[in-house]
């Protein structure tokens, strides 16, 4: 009964490249959370997703950053021309009803040079 | 916006001790949850406190969720080299806000 599961776990892509950051949740989770831990502070919510939905993307930096939940595969966060700052860990989190705590992934550490 | 401080932000103990940390909300808790985070891992949620005044007992962690639903903490006895990440108290459902987080050290 696999985790959620998350990849690349370490990205290295220079100043203007995208990033393509993959979740899969648990099994039967069907709501997928995407975090950042930016180096020396706490995580922060970035975007809500349910199937084909974008449930509440309060925490998404405006330009640059977009995030999906196709009928089929994996949940993608995309980064379009990365810069240093976005150099971070990106955690995926996966429930099956909402609330009440998730089931973290171990994480994308994204290093941007 | 609400804030989540945690206390202490570090700490450092020898194995066997007890030690206590702190979540404190600048407003009431809906609820809240207690994580710890391994260098490398993501978060691993220990447990779910609801209703002021809420005991809830995991082995040797101890969780208290204060009356007015402002403050929780987090007791460990007797702690061991495996206590040893990052603690973090977190607040909501479907948006979490997270804590600023107690690394605990434990040496043998």
């Amino acid at each position: 009964n696999a985790g959620v599961m998350q990849n690349p776990r370490h990205l290295v892509r220079r100043r203007g490249q995208e990033a393509r950051l993959r979740c899969s949740p648990m099994k039967g989770h069907s709501h997928v959370y995407w975090y950042r831990q930016l180096p020396e502070e706490g995580l922060k919510f970035m975007v809500y997703l349910q199937k084909e939905n974008i449930i509440d993307e309060s925490g998404m930096p405006k330009e640059r950053f977009s995030a999906e939940f196709p009928k089929e595969g994996p949940s993608i966060l995309r980064i379009q021309q990365v810069v240093r700052g976005d150099s971070a860990a990106y955690f995926c989190a996966s429930s099956s009803t909402g609330a009440y705590g998730y089931t973290f992934g171990s994480g994308t550490r994204l290093t941007v040079v | 916006t609400q804030l989540l401080e945690q206390s202490p932000q570090f700490l450092s103990i020898q194995e066997g001790e007890n030690l206590t940390v702190y979540c404190n909300s600048s407003s009431v808790f809906s609820s809240l949850q207690w994580y710890r985070q391994e260098p490398g891992e993501g978060p691993v949620l220990l447990v779910t406190v609801v209703t002021g005044g809420e005991v809830k007992k995991l082995k040797r962690l101890t969780f208290q969720f204060g009356d007015a639903r402002k403050d929780s903490s987090l007791h460990i006895t007797a702690a061991q080299t495996g206590d040893t990440g990052l603690y973090l108290c977190a607040e909501g459902t479907d948006k979490l806000i997270f804590g600023t987080g107690t690394r605990l050290q434990v040496f043998p």
